[in-house]
């Protein structure tokens, strides 16, 4: 069982410079997240989807696109990659609403320079 | 005001010794509320969950929780050196949909 699974783990963009991060999920969960981490800090919201063909906004969603077209992946894309944009970005899902708590993905380090 | 805080740290304690955190909220209606453990360079793991007023145990955590106070708090007993790491708080607001987190304590545990 593999949980959620991110990929790459690690990559650096070059200024303009477009990307997809890949997240699939093997444990049938419908919701959906994807959260970035900079440097001492905690987690903010980028976008997230309560099931296929459903996405919605969070905190920090500018610079960002989603989108969910089966149940088990949710790729996250960068368009025109800003510094700004280096961080760690974790993927997360859950089974039902959140009230039963994510499982991350092991994070997807990001550095554009 | 931030909608979760928690005291950046560091918070050192002896090993042994019980290393206490402290969350607090701002959406009066929040549903849930959750406890991550975050290792340097880690993804955030779940070890508490706690859906009611009261204290919950597991282990040699407990987890605390005051609704008409808008707190939780996360008790380590008997401090490890592995437990030295970042301690997230998170909570589920009214729709349910998704969490919030604060901002992490650091925890160190000095043999």
């Amino acid at each position: 069982n593999a949980g959620v699974t991110q990929t790459p783990k690690f990559r650096i963009l070059k200024i303009g410079q477009s990307m997809t991060l890949q997240c699939a999920q093997d444990m049938n969960h419908n919701y959906m997240y994807w959260y970035r981490q900079d440097p001492g800090m905690g987690l903010k919201l980028i976008y997230y989807s309560v099931g296929a063909g459903i996405t919605d906004k969070g905190e920090v969603p500018n610079g960002y696109n989603v989108s969910r077209s089966t149940t088990e992946d949710f790729p996250l894309r960068l368009e025109l990659a800003a510094p700004s944009q280096t961080s760690v970005y974790f993927c997360a899902s859950s089974p039902g609403t959140a009230n039963y708590g994510y499982t991350f993905g092991s994070g997807t380090r990001l550095t554009v320079v | 005001q931030k909608e979760v805080e928690q005291n950046s740290g560091p918070l050192s304690v002896p090993e042994g010794a019980i290393a206490s955190l402290n969350c607090t909220y701002s959406d009066r209606v929040s549903q849930s509320f959750f406890w991550y453990r975050q290792y340097s360079g880690k993804s955030p793991e779940l070890i508490m969950s706690i859906y009611s007023n009261g204290d919950k145990e597991d282990g040699r955590f407990t987890a605390q929780l005051n609704k008409a106070s808008q707190y939780v708090s996360l008790l380590i007993r008997d401090s490890q050196p592995s437990d030295s790491a970042t301690y997230l708080c998170a909570v589920n607001g009214a729709a349910g949909n998704k969490l919030t987190f604060g901002g992490g304590t650091r925890v160190l545990v000095k043999p």
